[in-house]
C-alpha cells in the first residue's frame, strides 16, 4: 500500500492554456474522488468514480473540465481553457466501497498566471 | 444536502493546554462524521470517524470527538496539547448512503505556542 500519488505536485500554467493531472488511487480501492481546495477553505466535492463509472459530478465542474477513469485504477483531471480562478490545490481520493472515510493523496497545486 | 459550521477559524492554545475545536452540521438524512487534520505542506490525513455506536471516538494521539445529535455537533478535544498538534483540522459530513462524498468545514487552524 503505497497510498495515493498525485502527479505533478505543483503545476504552473499561463492563462488559456490546458491542464492535465493523474491519480493513482490504492490498487484495491473501487471508489476514486475529486476535490478543489481553495486557500482558506476546506475541500470542494468535484466529481466521484466507482470503477470505471462517474457517477456523480459537482456542479464546479464547468465544461472545461473532464475527468476520466478509463480502467478503473489511475484517473485524470483536464481543465481547458484554464482561468485565474482554477488556481487551487486539487485533491484526489479513494475508498473501497463499504469502507468510509477516504485516503487522501497530498494533492495537485495549480497556479494560472 | 449537508453542511458543515466549523465555528473558529483559528484556535491558539499553550502548550499542554487543554483545546475544543467546535464543529456544527445539518442533514436532512443520518449521517457520518469525521476529523480530517491536515499538516504543513501535506496532504489530509482522517483523524478519527463516527459512523455509528458509541459516540465519543476516539484517535490513536489523544485526540476525541463525541457526537451530539440533538445539538447536531461534532466537537474535537484534546486534553493537552503538543507543539506538533499544529495543523488545519476539517471537520466533514457525509450521508450514509449513495456516493458517501464528504462535505467539509472551512477548517480550523490550530496553533500551539510553547
Amino acid at each position: 500500500d503505497t497510498g495515493v500519488s498525485q502527479d505533478p505536485r505543483h503545476k504552473i500554467t499561463k492563462r488559456g492554456q490546458n491542464v492535465t493531472f493523474r491519480c493513482d488511487p490504492i490498487s484495491e480501492h473501487n471508489r476514486l474522488y475529486w476535490y478543489r481546495q481553495t486557500l482558506g477553505q476546506g475541500p470542494e466535492f468535484l466529481t466521484y468514480f466507482q470503477n470505471e463509472a462517474q457517477l456523480e459530478k459537482s456542479r464546479l465542474l464547468s465544461d472545461r473540465f473532464s475527468a476520466e477513469r478509463p480502467k478503473g485504477s489511475f484517473s485524470t483531471l483536464e481543465i481547458q481553457r484554464t482561468e485565474q480562478g482554477d488556481s487551487a490545490m486539487y485533491l484526489c481520493a479513494s475508498s473501497f466501497r463499504g469502507n468510509y472515510g477516504y485516503t487522501f493523496g497530498s494533492g495537485t497545486r495549480l497556479t494560472v498566471v | 444536502a449537508q453542511s458543515v459550521t466549523q465555528l473558529d477559524s483559528q484556535v491558539p492554545v499553550f502548550e499542554e493546554a487543554p483545546v475544543e475545536l467546535r464543529c456544527n452540521y445539518s442533514s436532512s438524512v443520518s449521517v457520518y462524521l469525521f476529523w480530517y487534520v491536515q499538516y504543513p505542506n501535506q496532504g489530509l490525513q482522517l483523524l478519527l470517524k463516527y459512523l455509528s455506536g458509541s459516540t465519543l471516538v476516539e484517535s490513536i494521539n489523544g485526540f476525541e470527538a463525541e457526537f451530539n445529535k440533538s445539538q447536531t455537533s461534532f466537537h474535537l478535544r484534546k486534553p493537552s496539547v503538543h507543539i506538533s498538534d499544529t495543523a488545519e483540522y476539517f471537520c466533514a459530513v457525509s450521508a450514509d448512503q449513495g456516493a458517501q462524498k464528504l462535505v467539509f468545514g472551512q477548517g480550523t487552524r490550530l496553533t500551539i505556542n510553547p
